[in-house]
């Protein structure tokens, strides 16, 4: 079993559609947990971030953790044709040096 | 904050050729660094990290090696590229929030 699973995609939407993207993990010592955006041919960039169980919000998007059942997702609302790219979960343990497991990444395309 | 410039942001290179990527990082001292690969349907494959100057681990044993000659200073290398050794290039340092800041990558084809 990998440490982190999500599903590749793609995800097409319409414009206005409310978007959820997911991960699981296997690693009960993850305790941080983060979703990256990467545009078409550029770095991935820290989109949100947090550490405890429950829901963060930042403007359109939710960011969501369920330690209990290894389970991640980042909602999206009122999604635009700018939100298309590709999403990836990223989660540490955060002991010293340790770094960064990824998920594969999900494409989302939304379409106007 | 940190910022990470990478060079060339294209690149086609013959089988069998050399390969030599900079990322050099502004805005901390000292970092941590990280080169990652990510190819289609394989995500982000982490090859080499730094602690610091000299200090280099690898992740996956393979064609390319790593350097850091200076603080700020990642170097990715290989003495005869293969195929295989496609992909986009990522280097990668400590940011915000246990996140990583990463540079804008280098598109790697092998021909």
């Amino acid at each position: 079993q990998k440490e982190v699973e999500q599903d590749p995609g793609p995800l097409s939407v319409p414009e206005g559609a409310i978007v959820s993207l997911n991960c699981t993990y296997s690693n009960s010592a993850f305790q941080y947990f983060m979703w990256y955006r990467q545009y078409s041919r550029k770095g991935p960039e820290l989109l949100m971030y947090t550490y405890s169980s429950g829901n963060k919000e930042d403007g359109r998007f939710t960011a969501q953790v369920d330690k209990s059942s290894k389970y991640i997702s980042l909602f999206i609302r009122d999604s635009q044709p700018s939100d298309s790219a590709t999403y990836l979960c990223a989660m540490t343990s955060f002991s010293g040096y340790s770094t960064l497991t990824f998920g594969k990444g999900t494409m989302l395309l939304v379409s106007p | 904050s940190q910022t990470i410039h990478q060079w060339p942001a294209t690149l086609v290179q013959p089988v069998g050729s050399p390969l030599s990527l900079e990322c050099t990082v502004e805005g901390t001292s000292n970092p941590n660094l990280y080169w990652y690969r990510q190819a289609a349907g394989r995500g982000l494959q982490l090859l080499f990290y730094s602690v610091g100057i000299g200090q280099i681990s690898s992740e996956v044993p393979q064609n390319l090696s790593a350097s850091r000659p200076q603080d700020r200073q990642f170097i990715l290398s290989s003495k005869k590229l293969l195929l295989s050794d496609s992909g986009f290039y990522l280097c990668a340092c400590p940011g915000l929030n246990y996140g990583y800041t990463f540079g804008s990558g280098t598109r790697l084809t092998v021909v």
